[in-house]
């Protein structure tokens, strides 16, 4: 149980295209999902948190109107990276959390991530 | 100070080593403690909760100290596919959101 899935695994864009990711979880309905960004050698860095129905809570430093979040339902939620550059070229990795069955309450399940190449 | 700090590494060991790794946290009302896997170019896979009471899964033994505010994971009897770096996560009571460390590199060497 508690799969999470991702789509695309990889995507190589040219700059000013925008790109969409899915975050899945298969077999749990997802309360919250989170967006994470990772840059090669360093930690994860959370972009963001959403609920399903409502918007997306971005951290600091990250700009809502250039990452698109939305959690339509308990099992989806897409990031929409809008005129992408070369500096957003990074690994995206969801996760999702929630209650159902023996998914822990305190527990995040990741998606096998996205790998973006900005052209 | 960075809420959850680790140790970056890399700890170069023998296969067969005993290897420990601790991560110190610096919000008290930390609640829920992790520790993950992440291989390279992988997404971050759940290796132990930490419990308070200390808890093992074979050759893997978490330890959580409050009053320090620290976390240790113990690996025995090192295996070459242990290499990986391995990820301090803890969260607070009642959210979802998880602070990561930076995380500490393992090579078990042949």
């Amino acid at each position: 149980g508690a799969v999470v899935s991702q789509h695309p695994s990889w995507v190589i864009c040219k700059s000013g295209t925008s790109v969409k990711i899915e975050c899945r979880s298969l077999d749990f309905q997802a309360t919250t999902m989170f967006w994470y960004r990772q840059f090669p050698k360093q930690s994860l860095m959370l972009m963001a948190t959403s609920n399903e129905g409502s918007k997306a809570t971005y951290e600091q430093g990250v700009e809502k109107d250039k990452f698109l979040i939305n959690h339509a339902s308990l099992t989806l939620s897409t990031l929409t990276v809008t005129s992408a550059h070369p500096e957003d070229s990074s690994f995206y990795i969801c996760s999702a959390a929630g209650t159902s069955g023996s998914v822990g309450t305190d527990t995040q399940y990741f998606g096998p991530g996205t790998r973006l190449t900005v052209l | 100070r960075k809420e959850v700090e680790q140790d970056p590494g890399p700890f170069n060991v023998p296969e067969g080593a005993t290897v420990a790794f601790n991560c110190t946290y610096s919000n008290s009302a930390s609640q829920s403690f992790f520790w993950y896997r992440q291989d390279c170019r992988k997404e971050p896979k759940l290796l132990m909760s930490v419990y308070s009471s200390g808890n093992e899964d074979g050759r893997f033994t978490a330890q959580l100290n409050r009053a320090s505010q620290y976390i240790s994971l113990l690996i025995r009897d090192s295996k070459l596919s242990d290499s990986a770096t391995y990820l301090c996560v803890v969260n607070q009571k009642g959210t979802y959101k998880y602070i990561f460390g930076t995380g500490t590199r393992l090579k078990v060497l042949a």
